[in-house]
């Protein structure tokens, strides 16, 4: 079974302009959760997506956002980039069912660099 | 209060010896706990998981939970250089919370 894929691998932005990267989750998952890493603030949770539907929502700024499609892949938005926003951008995978047992798999993620 | 907190570290172990890693969390709710592997410029892999209080054993690996001090950690037996990378600690309640991570360095 295919793992979780993430486009691109890298990115090289300048500040002002946005940035949409893509999340493709293992076959048959349907809940896709984005993160941020930065070695800062380490990992943190921006927004997950559960059959097209946003159900959980991190604490960043209306800047960041996300969208799920029928086929469970998902995209997140990056509008006017901020210098602050470089990071890696995971993506993780999950069958998203309710109940505990929600193991997440992640994609090897996108490294976002901002000028 | 972070919400999950763990040594930063770097712990180092030599080779064989058992390494002991340590994560506290706030949240009573939590329900699910899990451990998380990230080798330098990779992403996360998971190692294993654990919902109930006590021993879960995986190979080489042991997750312990107890939710009355809302303490889990992780034991690695036999520790290999092979195992040196940062450990996340994540706890799921309404979604996940990573901890950040401790580096450990297992020296042949």
């Amino acid at each position: 079974k295919a793992g979780v894929t993430q486009t691109p691998r890298y990115l090289i932005k300048t500040r002002g302009q946005q940035v949409t990267l893509s999340c493709s989750p293992i076959s048959g998952h349907r809940s896709v959760s984005w993160y941020q890493q930065t070695p800062g603030q380490g990992l943190q949770f921006l927004f997950e997506y559960f059959s097209e539907t946003q159900r959980n929502k991190g604490n960043f700024p209306g800047r960041f956002s996300g969208r799920q499609f029928s086929n469970s892949r998902s995209e997140m938005n990056v509008s006017t980039l901020e210098l602050g926003d470089s990071a890696l951008y995971l993506c993780a995978s999950s069958d998203g069912l309710a109940g505990i047992y929600n193991e997440q798999f992640f994609g090897p993620g996108t490294r976002l660099t901002v000028l | 209060q972070k919400e999950v907190e763990q040594n930063s570290g770097p712990l180092s172990v030599p080779e064989g010896a058992i390494a002991s890693l340590n994560c506290t969390y706030s949240d009573r709710g939590s329900q699910s706990f899990f451990w998380y592997r990230q080798y330098s410029g990779k992403s996360p892999e998971l190692i294993m998981f654990i919902y109930s209080n006590g021993d879960k054993e995986d190979g080489r690996f042991t997750a312990q939970l107890n939710k009355a001090s809302q303490y889990v950690s992780l034991l690695i037996r036999d520790s290999q250089p092979s195992d040196s990378a940062t450990y996340l600690c994540a706890i799921y309640g309404q979604n996940f919370v990573f901890g950040p991570g401790t580096r450990l360095s297992v020296l042949p």
